[in-house]
């Protein structure tokens, strides 16, 4: 069954500091990637995506993604965190198929500490 | 920027009831989405609809949930009767195809 994990449930994280989030998909096939961010009571913004090419994906905010297909890994990096960053952020995988569904990992809650 | 819109941003109910949420997609896109998310629970896909059909629908869409194009603009979700277990945010998206989906912010439906 296709899966998204995100190991981390919570992760506490120094204004500047660097930052990596987990993400491991289990899917039949080579699967579009995606980093979704929600602040309290928003909706979701798309950060960054991945479809094909170069592995190493750019984004919104200075984040950056990259897929590694021997790991089944789609990791989330940002070099120096701004306290502004403090939010959850979801890992998602779907389909080369138009109207098909995204699943979403369970998401990683990010505070920045000062 | 074009962006996707919900209303309302909170919608309270009784159990039993029945509750349509609405959604304006993006104007030039072509499929539309409805996932959920109880409270502290990852987004969970419910539907998505195309040419006025749904072309996919998850274990949860029973037939307690309907989804209709009314109109040019508009996207609902119908649910007939409230459990309190639909408690939750519901979000709508929309894209052209194979792409990202675009989100909106989100209903808040609270059942009592």
């Amino acid at each position: 069954a296709q899966s998204v994990t995100q190991p981390d449930i919570h992760i506490t994280v120094s204004e500047g500091a660097s930052l990596e989030l987990r993400c491991n998909y289990s899917y039949g096939a080579t699967p579009y990637l995606f980093w979704y961010v929600q602040s309290p009571g928003q909706g979701l913004q798309l950060l960054l995506k991945y479809f094909s090419g170069d592995t190493l994906v750019q984004g919104i905010k200075g984040f950056e993604a990259e897929f590694k297909r021997s790991q089944s890994s789609f990791n989330l990096r940002k070099p120096s965190v701004h306290w502004s960053d403090a939010a959850e952020y979801f890992c998602a995988v779907g389909l080369n198929q138009a109207g098909t569904a995204l699943i979403f990992g369970k998401g990683t809650t990010l505070s920045v500490s000062s | 920027e074009p962006e996707v819109t919900q209303t309302p941003s909170h919608q309270v109910t009784q159990m039993g009831q029945e509750v349509i949420l609405r959604c304006v997609p993006i104007s030039n896109h072509l499929y539309f989405y409805w996932y959920r998310q109880i409270l502290g629970q990852k987004v969970e896909f419910l539907v998505s609809f195309y040419n006025n059909e749904i072309s996919e629908k998850s274990e949860i869409f029973d037939d307690q949930f309907s989804v209709e194009r009314p109109d040019g603009s508009n996207f609902t979700l119908k649910i007939r009767s409230t459990k309190l277990e639909d408690s939750a945010m519901y979000f709508c998206a929309s894209n052209r195809g194979v792409n990202e989906q675009f989100f909106g912010p989100g209903t808040r439906l609270t059942v009592l």
